[in-house]
This record gives structure tokens, C-alpha cells and sequence, in this order.
């Protein structure tokens, strides 16, 4: 059972521009978090929103969270190519004990 | 270096055999997971365990087992009974569950082919 849908599942663009992808998800949660993934490689974690918090920044990336809508968007400004990579959103399975991933955004950044 | 660890980064397996993923960790973490990743898709939860000697099924079980002897380690099996092993296997780990607000770590994965 998939928790978080992301949308788009592709995204092309060139360097400096920003990166927009939104996360759809279910039901009621506790929080969202946001993973990066380069290509064969394990998960990395880029930030965590909690259900009372409408925005939260770490450098580049910004994430916002409407509970009322149940939908996330996370928007990377200034891309780099570095930033190429697999983006996933996660919430927690109904127990809350486990997270539970989307299919995630595939993101490109030409030079 | 604290982190977690997965082994081997490749493997191969024969029709029929059974084979077994390893991940440890130092990071004395109580939780720990097993994801499998098909490409392009996103993660399905296999296993996960949050104390020492106890372990819950995730969304796609069959044909898997797991172990949780110690703190550190949580080895995967994957058994002659999954039918379609061929995946990308990813461990992760956190602090206790996730669901009280903390981040998960993962390895870097080991990639299961059946030949």
C-alpha cells in the first residue's frame, strides 16, 4: 500500500532554474519527509515536516505541507546538476511504525 | 564512521537457491527496515523490526524472512518462494519508529539478480 504519490513522475530542466514536485498522499498524518536518491544508490534524507507546520526551509530546498488538501510540494531553487536524482516522499504505514514511500520524481538538470 | 552497512553491493542467485542480505548497523538504532526497489519504482516495505527478537511482516512478505538476534543486525533471506527476486534491496534504520517524528537512514543497497 502506497502512502505517498508524487507528481510529476519525470521532471527536465537547466541548471538554475527551480524544481517543483508535489506529493499527494492518503490519510491522516504525523509527518511528511522528504528523500533523495542517486542513481543506485541507498536514500538520503533531506528534511522532515511535521503536521503543525505549513513551511520549512533547509538551504535550497523549501517544503510545504496543506494537511487540509493532503498534499506536500517540495521546490528546489537554483538547480544544479548535482541535483539530478530520484526524489521520494514518505509517511508512516497506519501503525506508524514503519515509512512508506511514493514512486518518486526523477529529476534532471542539464548544464 | 557510524552508519549503516549493506553486504554484498552485488549478488547473484541461481533458480531454487535461497540467499541472504546482510545490513548492521553501529548507529544503536532500535528500528530497522528492508525495502525492495524494482526500477523505476518506488519502495515497497518487505520487513521491519522494531526491538530485538520481534519483527512485523510488511506490504509484500511472501517468500522473505528475516532475523533480529542482536541490536545491530537484521539480515533478509530471500527464499525460493519469491518467485520474481530480481530487485534492488535497501535497508535503512532508525532511531525507534518513524512514526514519532525521526528521519530513517538507509545503506547503500544490495542488488539481488537471479541468474
Amino acid at each position: 500500500s502506497q502512502q505517498g504519490e508524487e507528481d510529476p513522475q519525470a521532471l527536465s530542466i537547466q541548471e538554475g532554474e527551480n524544481a517543483t514536485m508535489n506529493c499527494s498522499y492518503k490519510t491522516s498524518i504525523n509527518n511528511l519527509q522528504w528523500y533523495r536518491q542517486n542513481s543506485g544508490r541507498g536514500l538520503v534524507h533531506l528534511i522532515l515536516i511535521r503536521s503543525n507546520e505549513r513551511e520549512k526551509h533547509s538551504g535550497r530546498l523549501r517544503v510545504t505541507l496543506d494537511t487540509s488538501k493532503k498534499s506536500s510540494s517540495l521546490l528546489i531553487t537554483a538547480s544544479r546538476a548535482a541535483d539530478t536524482a530520484s526524489y521520494f516522499c514518505a509517511t508512516t504505514n497506519q501503525a506508524g511504525t514503519a515509512l512508506i514511500f511514493g514512486k518518486g520524481t526523477t529529476l534532471s538538470v542539464s548544464s | 564512521d557510524g552508519g549503516i552497512t549493506q553486504s554484498p553491493k552485488y549478488l547473484f542467485r541461481k533458480e531454487g537457491q535461497n540467499v541472504t542480505l546482510s545490513c548492521e548497523q553501529n548507529l544503536n538504532h532500535d528500528a530497522m527496515y528492508w525495502y525492495r526497489q524494482d526500477p523505476g519504482q518506488g519502495l515497497r516495505l518487505i520487513y521491519y523490526s522494531q526491538i530485538v527478537n520481534d519483527f512485523q511482516k510488511g506490504d509484500i512478505a511472501e517468500g522473505y524472512s528475516v532475523s533480529r538476534e542482536k541490536k545491530e543486525s537484521f539480515p533478509l533471506t530471500v527464499t525460493s518462494a519469491q518467485k520474481n527476486p530480481t530487485a534492488f534491496y535497501l535497508c535503512a534504520s532508525s532511531p525507534f519508529s518513524t512514526g514519532t517524528n525521526t528521519e530513517a537512514f538507509f545503506g547503500q543497497g544490495t542488488r539481488l539478480t537471479v541468474v
